[in-house]
């Protein structure tokens, strides 16, 4: 596709249920980001995928947390025992490779809500 | 934190006037970069600026950094109501890792 797609785009799950988010970058992109947005918030650096790299993972708030990505294709975030304050927007961004001299292209996002 | 801070959180204007988001961060930078963010969508990059530039302009956009203190400024020109968004500015620190920090945005609104 053109752009990042992410799924869904919306998800109300009760606490204490498993959700798995979905990426697809823009093909040819090795750099992948997460990040999560609370209401009316700045962006938090969740975890970072490069290529074939380990992952930096130091963004993840709490073992609950866990992403994965095959290769330079799509990747899933997963939440386990969902709490109510992991409700927010999901944010994937994908770039052409590593470095701050290359913009980040962003998805619209997963708003999640946990009841 | 790296953190970059936008000021104002909130700004509201008249269409056709000029509208200055600062941005200030904490530690030395690579590149600075500014986006914006429409409700319910994904961050959008509008323009980049290096640690060895001062400014930099695109269409109405001009972005100035200044190293020595910290900061850097987003002005929009002649804005328009479709110019109604949140704006960010992301800091790259690499000696940090590979993380982007953005700051907490500034809400502007463009009256028509």
């Amino acid at each position: 596709g053109a752009g990042v797609s992410q799924s869904p785009s919306n998800k109300v799950t009760e606490k204490g249920k498993d959700v798995e988010l979905r990426c697809d970058p823009i093909s040819g992109h090795t750099a992948l980001y997460w990040y999560r947005q609370r209401l009316g918030q700045g962006l938090e650096f969740l975890i970072y995928f490069q290529g074939n790299s380990a992952p930096d993972k130091s963004g993840l708030p709490s073992d609950r947390f866990s992403a994965e990505r095959t290769g330079e294709s799509v990747s899933t975030l997963t939440i386990q025992r969902t709490q109510q304050e992991d409700s927010a927007v999901y944010l994937c961004a994908s770039s052409q490779w590593r470095g701050g001299n290359q913009p980040q292209h962003f998805g619209d996002g997963t708003r999640l809500s946990i009841l | 934190s790296q953190q970059g801070e936008e000021d104002p959180q909130a700004l509201s204007i008249q269409e056709g006037e000029n509208a200055t988001m600062n941005c200030s961060y904490k530690t030395s930078i690579n590149n600075l970069q500014w986006y914006r963010q429409n409700s319910g969508r994904g961050l959008v990059h509008l323009i980049l600026i290096r640690s060895n530039e001062r400014e930099k302009h695109s269409g109405r956009l001009r972005v100035t950094l200044d190293t020595s203190k910290k900061s850097s400024s987003l002005l929009i020109t002649a804005s328009r109501a479709a110019d109604t968004a949140s704006y960010f500015c992301a800091t790259d620190a690499s000696q940090f890792g590979n993380q982007f920090y953005f700051g907490t945005g500034t809400s502007l609104t463009v009256i028509p």
